[in-house]
C-alpha cells in the first residue's frame, strides 16, 4: 500500500536556526507532491509543490523542498526559521494519475524565541 | 483562482440532531470532491470522495449512513452528519480539484462541536 512517512513528529527549534523536515514516499510510478502549512487554529495552506522539472521547488515564506527520486523523499527546508513559524506541517503525495492525496502524519515545528 | 468555501465555519448542536456542512468551489468547477476529518493535534484523515451526478466514495470504517455526502451540482457537495453524538465532535475539511488537474485546492474547515 501506498504510504508516506514523515519521522519528524516534533520539532523544537531556536529562531535563525536551520529546518529540515522529513518525507518520505511508497510509490514507484509518477508522484505529484505537497507541502501544507497549517498554523494553530488556522486552516491548511499550501507551502510548495512539485508536479516535474527543477526538482528543487521554491515555496512561500522563504520555504524549499528537494524532490529526490532516487530516495522517494521530498524534504522541507528553510535556511532560518522564525517564531511565526510554529505550525503543522503536513507532506500529501497524490501517486500517478488520480487526485487522491496520501497525507503524512505531520509534523509539529515549535520555534523558541 | 481555485476558492474553496464552507459554510459554516463552525457550527454547536445537540446530540441526536443532524448538521449539513457546505462546500463550494467559488471560480471553477470541481468534477471531484474530498472530505475529511480532522482530530486535534493529527494528520487529515480521508472520509469519502465525491463524484459530480455520483454516489461517493467511502473509506474503510466511514459509515456512509451516519455521513451522508451528496454532490448535486459542480461546485458544490455537502455533507451531513446525521444524528451527531458527541464523538462527532472535529474538525470536517473539504477539498475541490478541477479535471485534469492533480491538485486539492482545500477548505478553511468547519468546526462542528456536538453537546
Amino acid at each position: 500500500a501506498q504510504s508516506v512517512s514523515q519521522h519528524n513528529h516534533h520539532v523544537i527549534l531556536s529562531e535563525a536556526a536551520s529546518l529540515e523536515l522529513g518525507c518520505n514516499y511508497s510509490y514507484g510510478g509518477t508522484v505529484n507532491l505537497f507541502w501544507y502549512v497549517q498554523y494553530p487554529g488556522q486552516h491548511l495552506q499550501l507551502l510548495l509543490k512539485y508536479f516535474s522539472g527543477d526538482p528543487l521547488v521554491k515555496g512561500i515564506k522563504g520555504f524549499e523542498a528537494e524532490f529526490i527520486k532516487s530516495k522517494f523523499s521530498f524534504n522541507l527546508r528553510k535556511p532560518s526559521v522564525q517564531w511565526s513559524d510554529t505550525a503543522e506541517y503536513f507532506c500529501a503525495v497524490n501517486a500517478g494519475l488520480t487526485y487522491k492525496y496520501i497525507f503524512g502524519t505531520g509534523t509539529r515545528l515549535k520555534v523558541l524565541a | 483562482g481555485a476558492v474553496v468555501s464552507q459554510h459554516p465555519s463552525w457550527v454547536i448542536c445537540k446530540s441526536g440532531t443532524s448538521v449539513k456542512i457546505e462546500c463550494r468551489s467559488l471560480d471553477f468547477q470541481a468534477t471531484t470532491m474530498f472530505w475529511y476529518r480532522q482530530f486535534p493535534k493529527q494528520s487529515l484523515m480521508l472520509m469519502a470522495t465525491s463524484n459530480e451526478g455520483s454516489k461517493a466514495t467511502y473509506e474503510q470504517g466511514v459509515e456512509k449512513d451516519k455521513f451522508l455526502i451528496n454532490h448535486a451540482s459542480l461546485t458544490l457537495s455537502t455533507l451531513t452528519v446525521t444524528s451527531a453524538h458527541p464523538e462527532d465532535s472535529s474538525f470536517y475539511i473539504c477539498s475541490a480539484t478541477e479535471p485534469s488537474v492533480y491538485e486539492q485546492y482545500f477548505g478553511p474547515g468547519t468546526r462542528l462541536t456536538v453537546t
